[in-house]
C-alpha cells in the first residue's frame, strides 16, 4: 500500500515559470515531511522538510506548503532553473512504529528554457 | 565532508548468483539505511542500523538478502541466490540519528538476467 502518493509523473514548465509538484499522504500518523531531488546516477538530496506543526516552509527558491486536513503538501519553485530539472520525491515520516521514512514515486520536472 | 559512498556502482549477474554491496556512511552518523528502488518507484527501506544493532528489517526478504553492520560504521548488503525481481537501484543512507535527515550515496544498480 502506497502511503505517500505523487500522481503526476512528469511536468514541465517554461524557465522563470513558478513549478509546483504535489504529494498525497494517506497515513495520519506522519508528523515531518520531506522533498529530495534526484538527478540520474546520483543518490537522493535532501531539499526542504517541514514539521507538521507548521503550514509553510521556505528555502529561497523552494516553498514547501502542508495542508493537514486534506493530506497534501505542495513544492513551489518560483523562479524555475534549467538546473531544477530533476526528480523530485516526496517523503514522510512520524509515529508509526517503525519510524521508517516513506516515499513517492517521484515527479519528473524538465524545466524549458 | 565527504558523502556516502557506495560500491560497486554497476552490478550484472545471472539469477541465482550471489552479489555484495558496501556502504561507507558520513563520519559520526549513527544511523545507516539500505533501500531499493525499483525502477518508476520511490525508494523502500529495507533494513535501518543504529549503530551496529538492527532498528527495523521487517522489510528486509531475510530468506535471501541479508546485511551487517559490524563495527557501526561500513556495512555490507548481500543477496543470495539472486531473483530477477532483485534488479533495481540498491541505496545506502545515513543520518546523525534517528529522524534525522538523511543523506543518499549514489547508490548501486543491479541488473540481474
Amino acid at each position: 500500500d502506497q502511503q505517500v502518493k505523487q500522481n503526476s509523473p512528469s511536468l514541465s514548465v517554461q524557465e522563470g515559470r513558478i513549478s509546483i509538484l504535489n504529494c498525497d499522504y494517506t497515513n495520519s500518523m506522519f508528523d515531518y515531511f520531506l522533498w529530495y531531488k534526484k538527478y540520474p546516477a546520483e543518490g537522493p538530496t535532501f531539499l526542504i522538510s517541514i514539521s507538521s506543526i507548521k503550514d509553510k516552509n521556505e528555502d529561497g527558491r523552494f516553498t514547501v506548503f502542508l495542508n493537514k486536513s486534506a493530506k497534501h503538501l505542495s513544492l513551489h519553485i518560483v523562479p524555475s532553473q534549467p538546473g531544477d530539472s530533476a526528480v523530485y520525491f516526496c517523503a514522510a515520516w512520524g509515529q508509526t512504529g517503525a519510524n521508517n521514512l516513506f516515499f513517492g514515486t517521484g515527479t519528473r520536472l524538465t524545466v524549458i528554457p | 565532508e565527504a558523502g556516502v559512498a557506495q560500491s560497486p556502482r554497476y552490478k550484472i549477474i545471472e539469477k541465482r548468483q550471489s552479489v555484495a554491496f558496501w556502504c561507507n556512511p558520513i563520519s559520526g552518523h549513527a544511523t545507516l539505511y539500505w533501500y531499493q528502488q525499483i525502477l518508476g518507484q520511490g525508494p523502500k527501506l529495507l533494513i535501518q542500523f543504529q549503530n551496529n544493532g538492527v532498528v527495523d528489517d521487517s522489510q528486509l526478504p531475510k530468506d535471501r538478502f541479508s546485511a551487517e553492520r559490524l563495527k557501526g560504521v561500513d556495512s555490507t548488503l548481500k543477496i543470495q541466490p539472486a531473483k530477477l525481481e532483485d534488479s533495481a537501484v540498491y541505496l545506502c543512507a545515513s543520518s546523525r540519528g534517528r529522524q534525522e535527515t538523511q543523506y543518499f550515496g549514489p547508490g548501486t544498480r543491479l541488473l540481474v538476467l
